[in-house]
């Protein structure tokens, strides 16, 4: 199965620092979803994307469905602390199976 | 509370032996599926199920069983274990048909080390 391109693989930031990652595709997806994953649980859901050319926010989060359905970006601003963890980027295509494709995901500290 | 449940969150056991892994949402959503995580590769689809008794493969399949007898629960079946089936694993649900285009939401993650 394909997977997704998705960098950086980790990042070390200062605390109150803004962080950007994203994730390339070949394929085109019909929606993009961002989860986070802390240690030990599985991944929560940031944001989801349903448009090309969407821009959505969650707090300190906004994400953006690329205009070419192949990528996608993520960034927080003003980091924090509890920020740290393993943020997932997730291509799906409408349709019976409804698969998800993960990228590999970035680990993200935040120092303080 | 609306969840995914997983158990067991950890076992470790041996090659050749049966195992079950268990799967239950309480959010009556038609999907399910499995997915494995290791290092460096993300999370990969095992087997997903779009409704009772209906089930098919994911990316990884190889090795693995599934059934769906009933809409909440979705076990993972490995017959005969071996160590590369050592990983992190999760169990997801969403709802389908009208509502198809809404996230997953995953379990905890059943951790298997298989020696």
């Amino acid at each position: 199965g394909q997977q997704l391109n998705q960098s950086p693989q980790s990042m070390f930031i200062q605390e109150g620092e803004d962080v950007s990652m994203n994730c390339t595709s070949s394929s085109i997806f019909n929606t993009w979803l961002w989860y986070k994953q802390d240690p030990g649980e599985g991944p929560v859901l940031l944001i989801a994307l349903y448009k090309a050319g969407e821009l959505t926010s969650n707090g300190r989060l906004t994400a953006q469905f690329g205009i070419t359905r192949k990528d996608s970006f993520l960034n927080i601003s003003a980091s924090i602390p509890s920020d740290v963890g393993i943020y997932f980027c997730a291509g799906q295509r409408t349709g019976s199976a409804r698969q998800l494709t993960f990228g590999s995901g970035t680990q993200l500290t935040v120092l303080p | 509370e609306a969840q995914v449940t997983q158990n067991p969150r950890y076992l470790i056991t041996v090659t050749g032996k049966k195992l079950t892994v268990t799967c239950s949402q309480n959010m009556n959503h038609e999907y399910m599926s499995w997915y494995r995580q290791d290092p460096g590769l993300g999370l990969r689809q095992i087997y997903y199920s779009m409704n009772v008794e209906v089930t098919d493969k994911g990316d990884v399949p190889e090795g693995y069983k599934v059934s769906r007898k009933e809409k909440r629960n979705f076990p993972l079946i490995l017959e005969s274990p071996s160590p590369n089936q050592t990983s992190l694993y999760f169990c997801a649900s969403s709802p389908a048909g009208t509502y198809s285009n809404q996230p997953q939401h995953f379990g905890d993650g059943t951790r298997l080390s298989i020696l």
